[in-house]
């Protein structure tokens, strides 16, 4: 069965440059999830987009912004990078009004 | 706010035993979702198995079982016949009805003995 894709799956960048991180949900699926998971971390929610719409926030910094488009894939950008942003950015999908999210392989982000 | 509690940083299991991982939950709302998640070295975080909580029933997916307590608001997860495939971090996640975002524990490393 078809899983989530992210991509790229490793990204280098140094402090204060930005980043985009791709996100192509399963195959129906309508909601966009976004996770981050410091070292030794469990995962913390950031961000969620139905319908291209934000549907819910977490504890994502001013830096950072997403979007849903109408393919409903979702992009994350982060500007002004810091060295604690270093970290495995998850990407989940899920059909609207159904409770399991199922994630993707993630992105590996070294800020340098 | 709602906070998912696991109290076991690491656990051991000798192969082909039984292993049981703790969580609890700390909730005012009644619809509610349970999930325990897996993450091995890999680092993919892998859907083990997900509770209603309005049902009374314990979830069951092949070896893995749970124990759904909810008026103590515990939800441990066994795993029976342990395989070295199942050597991971277990992350106990908690989500409320028509909420987006998952909650996650600080989860439980579980190692596997041949």
């Amino acid at each position: 069965a078809a899983g989530v894709i992210q991509s790229p799956r490793h990204l280098i960048k140094e402090k204060r440059e930005t980043a985009t991180l791709k996100c192509y949900p399963i195959p129906r699926h309508d909601t966009v999830y976004w996770y981050q998971q410091g070292p030794g971390q469990d995962p913390q929610f950031l961000i969620s987009f139905y319908e291209k719409m934000q549907s819910d926030k977490g504890s994502i910094p001013d830096r950072f912004s997403a979007q849903q488009f109408s393919d409903y894939h979702s992009e994350l950008n982060m500007s002004s990078l810091e060295l604690g942003d270093s970290a495995l950015y998850f990407c989940a999908s899920s059909l609207r009004g159904r409770e399991t999210q199922y994630f993707g392989p993630g992105t590996r982000l070294l800020v340098l | 706010a709602q906070t998912v509690t696991q109290s076991q940083p690491e656990m051991s299991v000798q192969e082909a035993e039984t292993v049981t991982l703790s969580c609890t939950y700390d909730t005012s709302e009644s619809d509610y979702y349970l999930f325990w998640y897996k993450q091995p070295p890999s680092r993919q975080m892998i859907l083990v198995i997900r509770q209603e909580a309005y049902k009374q029933q314990n979830a069951t997916e092949n070896r893995f079982s749970v124990n759904f307590q909810k008026a103590a608001k515990s939800f441990s997860l066994k795993i029976s016949d342990s395989q070295l495939g199942d050597a991971a971090m277990y992350f106990c996640a908690y989500r409320v009805g028509g909420n987006e975002k998952l909650t996650f524990g600080t989860g439980t490393r579980l190692t596997i003995i041949p």
